[in-house]
């Protein structure tokens, strides 16, 4: 069965730091990927998605980047920091399209 | 405009009522739908997918209306583990992404 793993579940880092989240899927090959933020109180906010290794499309203007080095491997990074940066982070997979997606347990991130 | 919009609520219902939710979508080239179901500080979860003639799971059922943009979820007999965050789903952008109305919160009181 499919799995997928994302960590770390919680971190605290200062303003101006860098940040490198990982998400791995494991139990299937080739799959959509897709970074969301929620905000406290929020509703998720899609950061980035993926359709394959390489490919990245990116949905909002932000401090953040994302990568795709291995088929089933999808990195959040920044170099800087911001407060606004705050907020649990969910990385999640999908099959094709018109199919639903399965979250990891989502890493929540405090900017201090 | 948001491309999928849901009343925040907070819906506070006694236990065993019924109780129901919508959601509105603007992109009429919208593919696929769903209903997730959200707890407090833990990931989301696929509660149901929503099919064009309607379907139900037990207690809940989900239904579309795609000359009105909008999808809902109905639950008969709530109970207090229904108590959660309740999010619409759609798949839009070639069915690439997936958009997440903001939720509706719903609290079941014994």
């Amino acid at each position: 069965s499919q799995t997928i793993h994302q960590w770390p579940a919680t971190l605290v880092q200062p303003v101006g730091s860098p940040l490198s989240l990982e998400c791995t899927v494991e139990g299937t090959s080739n799959p959509n990927l897709y970074w969301y933020r929620q905000a406290a109180g929020r509703g998720l906010q899609l950061l980035f998605y993926s359709v394959g290794i390489g490919q990245i499309s990116s949905e909002v203007p932000q401090n953040l980047s994302a990568s795709r080095p291995q088929d089933r491997q999808f990195i959040l990074s920044s170099k800087k920091l911001l407060l606004s940066d705050s907020g649990f982070y969910l990385c999640a997979w999908s099959l094709g399209f018109n199919t639903e997606a399965f979250f990891g347990q989502g890493t929540r991130l405090t900017v201090v | 405009r948001k491309e999928v919009e849901q009343d925040p609520g907070p819906f506070n219902v006694p236990e065993g009522a019924t109780v129901a939710f919508n959601c509105t979508y603007s992109n009429s080239a919208s593919q696929s739908f769903f209903w997730y179901r959200q707890d407090c500080r833990k990931e989301p979860k696929l509660l149901m997918s929503v099919y064009s003639s309607g379907n139900e799971d037990g207690r809940f059922t989900a239904q579309l209306n795609r000359a009105s943009q909008y999808i809902s979820l109905l639950i008969r007999d709530s109970k207090l583990s229904d108590s959660a965050t309740y999010l619409c789903v759609v798949r839009s952008g070639g069915a690439q992404k997936l958009v997440f109305g903001q939720g509706t919160r719903l609290t079941i009181n014994p």
